[in-house]
């Protein structure tokens, strides 16, 4: 059974450009979830999707969004890049949704640099 | 506010010692808790859960975890550490959403 397949593994972008990354899930999972993570701020948690609806977001800006496909793939876009938004973005699937007993199952992430 | 706490920034053990990673969470209701580990480059591997039931849960890799109620603390063990260890250990609590400690690093000396 394939894992949580993220792409790009690695990108450079520039301030103010915009970045698309994407999320395949498990197959069968329904639930995506998308973090942040930064050695200063460590492992944040940014939106949940569930059968194309957003159930949870973090305290992220609006710049942050995503969105949930037909299939369960997931993208997550971020708009207007700032330096600190580089960091590893992982995206976690899980069979129900990503809350309370749900075992999250992550990719490898992907990793942004904005110069 | 609701948090999971990992008291130790970096822990160094020698090859074939005992391990010892502790998590602490603060949450209204006892959450559903998980240890990850990260290697260098990679993404998070599950360890071990506990929802309910036995304190002591088994996991993956030779590691265990004891859940105690009275110190809301889930801490991981490992008897005896191998080289291949070596790697960031996550605890997380999961409420309506997983939310990680500022994880342990573990190095391993020969």
């Amino acid at each position: 059974k394939a894992g949580v397949t993220q792409t790009p593994r690695y990108l450079i972008k520039t301030r103010g450009q915009q970045v698309t990354l994407s999320c395949s899930p498990i197959s069968g999972h329904r639930s995506v979830s998308w973090y942040q993570q930064t050695p200063g701020q460590g492992l944040q948690f940014l939106f949940e999707y569930f059968s194309e609806t957003q159930r949870n977001k973090g305290n992220f800006p609006g710049r942050f969004s995503g969105r949930q496909f037909s299939n369960s793939r997931s993208e997550m876009n971020v708009s207007t890049l700032e330096l600190g938004d580089s960091a590893l973005y992982l995206c976690a699937s899980s069979q129900g949704s990503g809350s309370g007993a749900n075992v999250l199952t992550f990719g490898a992430g992907s990793r942004l640099t904005v110069l | 506010a609701q948090s999971v706490t990992q008291p130790d920034i970096h822990i160094t053990v020698s090859e074939g010692a005992s391990l010892e990673l502790r998590c602490n969470y603060s949450y209204g209701a006892t959450p559903y808790l998980f240890w990850y580990v990260q290697s260098p480059g990679q993404g998070l591997q599950l360890l071990l859960k506990y929802f309910s039931g036995d304190t002591l849960v088994q996991g993956i890799k030779g590691f265990e975890a004891e859940f105690k109620r009275s110190q809301s603390s889930f801490n991981l063990r490992k008897p005896s550490v191998h080289w291949s260890d070596a790697a960031e250990y996550f605890c997380a609590a999961n409420d309506y959403k997983l939310s990680f400690g500022a994880g342990t690093t573990v190095t391993v000396r020969a």
